[in-house]
């Protein structure tokens, strides 16, 4: 079945430093790549996502280019603050796994930027 | 536009205890999905509505979850009887088209079983 691995948490981060977060898949087909953040107290927000191979997804910063190759979807962002402290959760649809519409996630990445 | 709305935000019940989560989708939203996450460990999809009907029930643990979305507007999701395991945060998440549209999410329940 499909499966989502990220990297393990957590992250902590001095404001204005460079952030990747990695993110690598198995699945059949031709999934779609998403990342979802969840800010303290919050639901789940998409942050960005990427539905065929080359894509970059970028939003607020973020970017994520769809690698086929490496089964990859890195988070990357320049310049963290403070405000980005929040889960990363990387996710797919549309793989081998049940129907088109359900989404698998990866294990979350907790990230704190210290100011 | 309300966003997914859910309630309780948190739950703390003894084993045994019968719960039951809410979940009110966006309005207008036909697809509905159940997901948990337990121990701090990855999100699980447990099941997707389609109006009132039950598209995919593939990730329901076993029979003591009962999901239900009467008249295709707001959904539940009942525990009964709670064990120990069953602790984590039920998130619920409802999108327009299905297929691969963007789903939203609510902020989730926290359920707690001692």
């Amino acid at each position: 079945g499909d499966s989502v691995t990220q990297m393990e948490g957590p992250v902590t981060l001095s404001e204005e430093a460079f952030l990747t977060i990695n993110c690598t898949y198995t699945a059949t087909g031709y999934p779609s790549l998403f990342w979802y953040v969840q800010y303290p107290g919050e639901g789940l927000q998409l942050l960005l996502k990427a539905t065929k191979a080359d894509d970059k997804g970028s939003n607020k910063g973020f970017e994520a280019t769809y690698r086929k190759e490496t089964t990859s979807f890195h988070l990357e962002k320049g310049s963290v603050q403070v405000s980005d402290s929040a889960v990363y959760f990387c996710a797919l649809s549309g793989g081998s796994s049940g129907s088109a519409r359900q989404l698998t996630f990866g294990s979350g990445t907790q990230l704190t930027v210290l100011p | 536009e309300a966003g997914v709305t859910q309630f309780p935000s948190h739950s703390v019940i003894e084993k045994g205890q019968t719960v039951t989560l809410r979940c009110d989708p966006i309005s207008g939203h036909d697809n509905l999905y159940w997901y948990r996450r337990v121990m701090g460990k990855e999100i699980k999809f447990l099941l997707h509505f389609v109006k009132e009907s039950k598209q995919d029930e593939s990730g329901m643990p076993n029979n003591r979850f009962l999901a239900e979305r009467t008249g295709g507007t707001y959904s539940t999701l009942k525990v009964q009887p709670a064990e120990l395991e069953d602790s984590g945060v039920y998130f619920c998440a409802s999108s327009q088209d299905g297929g691969r549209d963007i789903q939203y999410f609510g902020a989730g329940t926290r359920l707690s079983v001692l």
